[in-house]
């Protein structure tokens, strides 16, 4: 049975600061890793999906690491802002196109201090 | 283009009673999934539809249930509500393979 752990629960820095936030999966047999962003109370807004072909994703100041053969993957923040305030989750896909189970961390929530 | 879309926004059953929630995939996307987000934890799989037939269940008892109309829409029902149904409920639909999410409809089992 797939298990993703985030680490670490929560974390606080002060705003314009770099930040790593940890994603680890039991079984390396993944499709894909989504990195998703939930602001209280909302629904989830994706942030980047990398193949398991691929290492790294990029968007504006987001980038997503995976190490398949470790189980791990990183989502690195740079210049950390307040709006970047939210709940991270990650999600390893097992299947292709047309079988598309997520399973999910339980999050990491991130607060940005101004 | 509208996001997928779900209604209601907010739901109060009490025990024992049934409910239907429904989705509205964005324009195009012909698969739906259904996760159950209970405060503090990641949302947990529940059901895929894909083309209107079921790719994949998740550890939910048979009083879930879904279903996949001709224009991609789907509902979700429950059955004989717990109060530990108590949870957001989120739809995804996705083209490709990233899935886009709803904001989900938030139910309270009294």
């Amino acid at each position: 049975k797939q298990e993703v752990t985030q680490i670490p629960a929560a974390l606080s820095v002060p705003e314009g600061e770099n930040l790593v936030l940890n994603c680890s999966f039991t079984d390396s047999a993944i499709y894909n890793l989504q990195w998703f962003r939930q602001d209280p109370g909302k629904g989830l807004t994706s942030l980047l999906l990398i193949q398991s072909s691929q290492r790294e994703q990029t968007s504006g100041r987001l980038n997503a690491s995976l190490d398949k053969s470790s189980g791990r993957s990183t989502l690195y923040i740079a210049a950390s802002q307040p709006g970047d305030s939210a709940t991270y989750l990650c999600a390893v896909g097992l299947s292709n196109f047309g079988n598309e189970k997520l399973t999910f961390g339980t999050g990491t929530r991130l607060t940005i201090i101004p | 283009d509208a996001g997928v879309t779900q209604s209601p926004t907010h739901l109060i059953k009490t025990r024992g009673q049934h409910v239907t929630l429904r989705c509205s995939p964005i324009s195009g996307h012909k698969s739906v999934s259904w996760y159950q987000q209970v405060l503090g934890q990641g949302p947990q799989f529940i059901f895929q539809y894909y083309e209107k037939e079921e790719r994949g269940r998740g550890n939910f008892p048979d009083r879930f249930s879904a279903r996949q109309f001709p224009n991609y829409s789907s509902e979700l029902n429950v059955n004989a509500l717990l109060l530990g149904d108590s949870a957001l409920y989120l739809c995804a639909s996705s083209l490709v393979e990233t899935q886009y999410f709803g904001p989900g409809t938030r139910l309270l089992v009294l």
